[in-house]
């Protein structure tokens, strides 16, 4: 079957770095997406992966492993404003599978 | 551009009445994605057109949900009659050709007492 893990929830502290992970099954694969939606607001688009490696923009950051159907979102020093959810989706030109997201929470 | 465009923001309605969701793509996107977030399922994809055309609509939880296309720059999402459980917010999203970043408007969150 189709399927996008990631963990329901992570807190970490202001200033610090978090690593949000995303492991995937689906039947076609062209890459990777992660958005951010804070609450009440529409996902906007942070990042995206069709080849292996890291991709850096900013204090953000994600990683991709194909074969292994891995993904990882990094960011770093870590701002109140930062506190949303992450959305990782992955798939192919037809069809896109999203996870469930996960619940970031920002500590001062 | 002014982004996807949805509207209304916020509808509440009655049990049994029809409710009709809009949202009008980013000029020059060939794909339009209506979904749909609630906390219990989170964001399930109903139905996406290529072109104006649907291509996939098995998201679409029954007959009482319709969407249609009649140009590039338009589409509706119906629900009729509408249920307590349609309550969720629903969202358009628009994209380009090849697998490109949807972009999401604003959403319409719906509540049917």
């Amino acid at each position: 079957g189709q399927n996008i893990d990631q963990p329901t929830e992570m807190t970490a502290t202001e200033g610090a770095i978090v690593q949000i992970n995303c492991t995937y099954q689906t039947s076609g694969f062209n890459g990777l997406f992660w958005y951010q939606q804070h609450a009440g607001e529409a996902p906007t688009f942070l990042s995206y992966n069709v080849l292996d490696g890291l991709e850096e923009k900013g204090r953000f950051s994600s990683f991709l492993s194909r074969s292994k159907g891995y993904s990882y979102l990094l960011l770093k020093e870590l701002q109140m404003k930062d506190s949303a959810s992450y959305l990782c989706a992955g798939g192919s030109n037809y069809q896109l599978i999203w996870g469930a997201g996960t619940k970031l929470i920002i500590k001062p | 551009d002014a982004g996807v465009i949805q509207s209304p923001r916020h509808e509440v309605t009655e049990m049994g009445q029809e409710v009709t969701l809009r949202c009008k793509p980013i000029s020059g996107h060939d794909y339009l994605f209506w979904y749909r977030q609630t906390m219990m399922r989170g964001l399930e994809l109903l139905i996406y057109f290529n072109n104006n055309v649907p291509i996939d609509d098995s998201g679409m939880p029954e007959d009482r949900f319709s969407a249609k296309m009649p140009n590039a720059s338009f589409s509706t999402l119906k629900i009729q009659p509408s249920e307590p459980r349609d309550s969720a917010v629903y969202f358009c999203a628009s994209r380009g050709q090849g697998f490109g970043i949807q972009y999401f408007g604003a959403g319409t969150r719906l509540s049917v007492l």
